[in-house]
């Protein structure tokens, strides 16, 4: 399979916890890792693989994977959390990079 | 630190062909481990892959680009560069150079900041 599936939007309330999942049949072989993208900015990773975080993104983010869906969760959000999410991982094939059609989260 | 730069013409006639470099600062392209590779967003709309190489190895292609797209490597300048042919006003996007791992975990973990292509007459 191609594609990772992603809900189009969500939204959380300030210091609440919010869950984005991203659904694929080559996450059963592959891990997804997620980036964040504010308005006008390049993406920056956030999670990685079995829950990995890279240096300077805050412990409310957290990642794990439950047969084809993989979930970025955001443990009590801010409101600089706001920002469109995308996952990605390789296809069935393993030779290709797929994106996910990206999760759009407002903190109300 | 690592830092990508992508350069090119912000404008593209239809039909012509897109051509961006990247340029790699604060390490090397022929490092191992890592995949070096292009990623566009059409305004408002999500990321796509391009494609992506491994120095000396592998280089592999979004297959609904392929047939009109070429990567090519030069390590002298630690340079990457994109030439999309036959290009369309589907084609106007933002493009991006990035850096990634191509493991059990595809993470993309350096970006570019990103150059603007409208493709219009």
């Amino acid at each position: 399979s191609s594609e990772l599936t992603q809900d189009p939007a969500v939204s959380v309330a300030l210091g609440q916890t919010v869950r984005i999942t991203c659904q694929g049949d080559s996450l059963r072989t592959y891990y997804a890792s997620w980036s964040q993208q504010k308005p006008g900015q390049a993406p920056m990773l956030v999670i990685y693989g079995n829950n990995g975080r890279p240096s300077g993104i805050p412990d409310r983010f957290s990642g794990s994977t439950s047969g084809n869906t993989a979930s970025l969760t955001i443990t009590g959000a801010q409101a600089e959390d706001e920002a469109d999410y995308y996952c990605n991982s390789r296809d069935s094939s393993g030779n290709h990079l797929i994106f996910g059609g990206g999760t759009k989260v407002t903190v109300l | 630190q690592l830092r990508l730069q992508e350069s090119g013409p912000g404008l593209v006639q239809p039909s012509e062909t897109l051509s961006l470099t990247c340029t790699v600062s604060g390490g090397s392209i022929s490092s191992s481990n890592y995949y070096w590779g292009w990623i566009r967003q059409p305004p408002g709309k999500g990321l796509e892959w391009i494609g992506s190489f491994y120095y000396l190895a592998s280089t592999y292609y979004n297959p609904s680009l392929k047939s009109r797209v070429t990567i090519s490597v030069d390590t002298s300048k630690n340079q990457f560069s994109l030439k999309l042919t036959s290009v369309t006003a589907a084609d106007t996007a933002v493009y991006y150079c990035a850096r990634h791992w191509f493991t059990a975990v595809t993470h993309i973990d350096y970006w570019g900041q990103g150059t603007l292509v409208t493709v219009s007459s």
